[in-house]
Formats: structure tokens, C-alpha cells, sequence
């Protein structure tokens, strides 16, 4: 087995402010992906990325970049935090682009003050 | 209009008794994930699945892909049981792959 570590657990950010979230995993998966949860809905998909150095846009990209700097870590930026943006932030990975299981990060909270 | 349909949004159980949870897609898919998210908001895999069925425990899911649909039977429920239900449908091409969600089925399991 293995595990996606998200950090920080909890983030508070000024309006406009840009905000980086963290994501690590050790399964060794080739794809990733970020996944926004707002309460009590399901999850939209923000980016995801085939491999290192690749990304590729979801349903929600606008206002956001990402970065996979290498095969087990993949970043996302909040670039210009908006009031309506807080939600739970959900890090995943997956052995391939598709057809595999998914596995998901315990998340990072966003409150926007 | 919403691609995957989960019902009911919502269900109080009590403890020791049965149920099932279904989730309706408009998606032409070949698998399906069912997950648990837990008060804190960790996701929990439950079922990876194919057409046909799995059992895990008092968990047991189906899939049926020529009709779109999916189901989750719990039985003998548990408070631990609680938490919200979601489904969720690959959507997959050469150029793209994504888990598309469904709204999710917030359980409570009462004494």
C-alpha cells in the first residue's frame, strides 16, 4: 500500500492572496490529480497530470496553476484567493491515465478571511 | 444536467438493519468507485469495480454497465457506517481520463 500525505492540513488566506497546497505520494503512481470539494457536494476535477511535468486542465482550472515538479509530488496554486473559494482541497493518484483506481489525500481545508 | 445521480441524498438507518444506496450515470463507462468520506473528510476506498459484483464484509456493490447504474448494499449497519456515500464514474478517452462524482448519500446509522 501506500499513502498521499496533502499539506497543511488547514489553510487561512487573505482575499487575493496566492496559496500554494502540497502533495506527496509514495505509490509510485504515474497520474495525479486535485479535486475541489465545496460542502456538501461531490468533487470537481481541477488539474491532473499524466507524469512529471505534465498538466493537463479539468472542469475548474480557471484560477488556478499546478506544478508537478517530480513523479511523486504535484503542487496547486490558488492565485488570487476569492471569499467563495473556501472548500476542502482533495490531492489523488492513480497507477495510469485511466482504468485504475483512484486513492485520495485526507485534503487540505481552505478558509478565505 | 448531472451526469451521475446518486439516491437517496440522504438516509437514517437503524442500527442492525439493511439498505441500499444507488447511483444512476449517463456516462458510457467500464468502472465504477464507491467511496466513504468520514466526518473529518478522509475518502475511503470502498469498491473498485467492473461490471458485476463485489462483496467486502457487510458491503456489497454492483455494477450493471448495459443498464448505468450501480448499487451499494449495506447490512447489519454500524454507527460506523456513517458518513457520506459517493459514487464516482470514469470518464476516460486517448487524451483524458477523470473520476466524474455524484453528489454524494449522507448516511447516519442510529441506535
Amino acid at each position: 500500500g501506500g499513502i498521499i500525505t496533502q499539506t497543511p492540513k488547514f489553510l487561512i488566506g487573505q482575499e487575493g492572496q496566492k496559496l500554494t497546497l502540497k502533495c506527496q505520494q509514495n505509490f509510485n503512481h504515474d497520474t495525479m490529480y486535485w479535486y475541489r470539494q465545496d460542502s456538501g457536494k461531490g468533487l470537481r476535477l481541477i488539474y491532473y497530470s499524466i507524469t512529471e511535468n505534465d498538466l493537463q486542465k479539468g472542469d475548474l482550472s480557471e484560477g488556478y496553476d499546478a506544478s508537478r515538479e517530480k513523479k511523486s509530488s504535484f503542487s496547486l496554486t490558488v492565485t488570487s484567493a476569492q471569499k467563495n473559494e473556501m472548500a476542502v482541497f482533495l490531492c489523488a493518484s492513480s497507477q495510469g491515465l485511466g482504468y485504475t483506481e483512484v486513492f485520495f489525500g485526507k485534503g487540505t481545508r481552505l478558509t478565505v478571511v | 444536467g448531472d451526469q451521475v445521480k446518486q439516491s437517496p441524498s440522504a438516509l437514517s438507518l437503524q442500527e442492525g438493519t439493511n439498505s441500499a444506496l444507488r447511483c444512476n450515470f449517463s456516462i458510457a463507462t467500464t468502472t465504477v468507485q464507491w467511496f466513504l468520506q468520514n466526518p473529518r473528510g478522509s475518502l475511503m476506498n470502498l469498491f473498485y469495480l467492473v461490471p458485476g459484483t463485489k462483496e467486502n464484509g457487510r458491503l456489497k456493490s454492483t455494477f450493471n454497465s448495459k443498464e448505468s447504474y450501480s448499487t451499494l448494499h449495506i447490512r447489519d449497519a454500524q454507527l460506523e457506517d456513517s458518513g457520506t456515500y459517493f459514487c464516482a464514474v470514469l470518464r476516460a478517452s486517448s487524451s483524458f481520463s477523470k473520476l466524474v462524482f455524484g453528489q454524494g448519500t449522507s448516511l447516519s446509522v442510529v441506535p
